[in-house]
């Protein structure tokens, strides 16, 4: 069935480092949601993402996605504490569900 | 206040006994969705209702039912049939159905079995 593969599965940073998470899937997607979890929390959408090539900012958040329409990525600029939590992209085909990865766990060290 | 609430928080069970999930929103969604999440894996689908009296099979259904009774609410039952039922479980809806909407979560219910 289809997959989407996100690397990596923990990262550990400084605070006021870079952070970046990757997402792949074997076939085109439709489109591809982000998702953040907080620790205890549930997940809470950031963006879509649907056109080949698109890329979208959100203060120091850089979402992608790729010119095949099979990978996307999440970059945030200078980490805080707050940016604590799990990263998880989810693609879909078209008609279909949503898919999610396994997610990102990021850790920031004040 | 509009959102989707889960109840309880915290469950505990027996292993052979049947519980239910209580799912309720009040956004005025179509759509309603029910996620499993295991430690370090993504969030899998176990049912979705795209309207109220219609379900479909998400890709873990087996050990799992659901009824769509009302818009608003969407309960899951985790039978005895389900061999490893211990998990943090996800309901979410969206506006109208399809995977170009936004999901909103629920606080979500974490199941032990003992």
């Amino acid at each position: 069935g289809q997959q989407v593969m996100q690397i990596p599965q923990y990262q550990h940073v400084q605070e006021g480092e870079d952070f970046t998470t990757y997402c792949n899937s074997s076939t085109t997607l439709s489109n591809i949601q982000w998702y953040k979890q907080r620790p205890g929390g549930h997940p809470v959408f950031l963006i879509q993402l649907v056109k080949s090539g698109e890329v979208k900012k959100q203060k120091r958040l850089t979402f992608q996605f790729g010119e095949a329409k099979k990978n996307s990525s999440l970059h945030i600029t200078a980490t805080q504490t707050t940016d604590v939590g799990t990263y998880f992209c989810a693609g879909s085909r078209s008609q279909g569900n949503l898919i999610f990865g396994k997610g990102t766990k990021l850790s920031v060290k004040p | 206040d509009g959102g989707i609430t889960q109840s309880p928080k915290y469950l505990f069970r027996k292993e052979g006994q049947n519980v239910t999930l209580s799912c309720e929103q009040n956004l005025n969604h179509d759509a309603m969705y029910w996620y499993r999440q295991d430690p370090g894996q993504g969030l899998r689908l176990i049912y979705y209702s795209q309207i109220v009296n219609d379900f479909q099979k998400g890709d873990i259904a087996e050990g799992y039912s659901v009824s769509r009774e009302k818009k608003e609410s969407f309960p899951l039952t985790v039978t005895s049939a389900q061999k490893n039922p211990t998990a943090f479980y996800l309901c979410a809806s969206s506006n109208i159905p399809g995977s170009y909407n936004e999901q909103f979560f629920g606080p979500g219910t974490r199941l032990t079995v003992l």
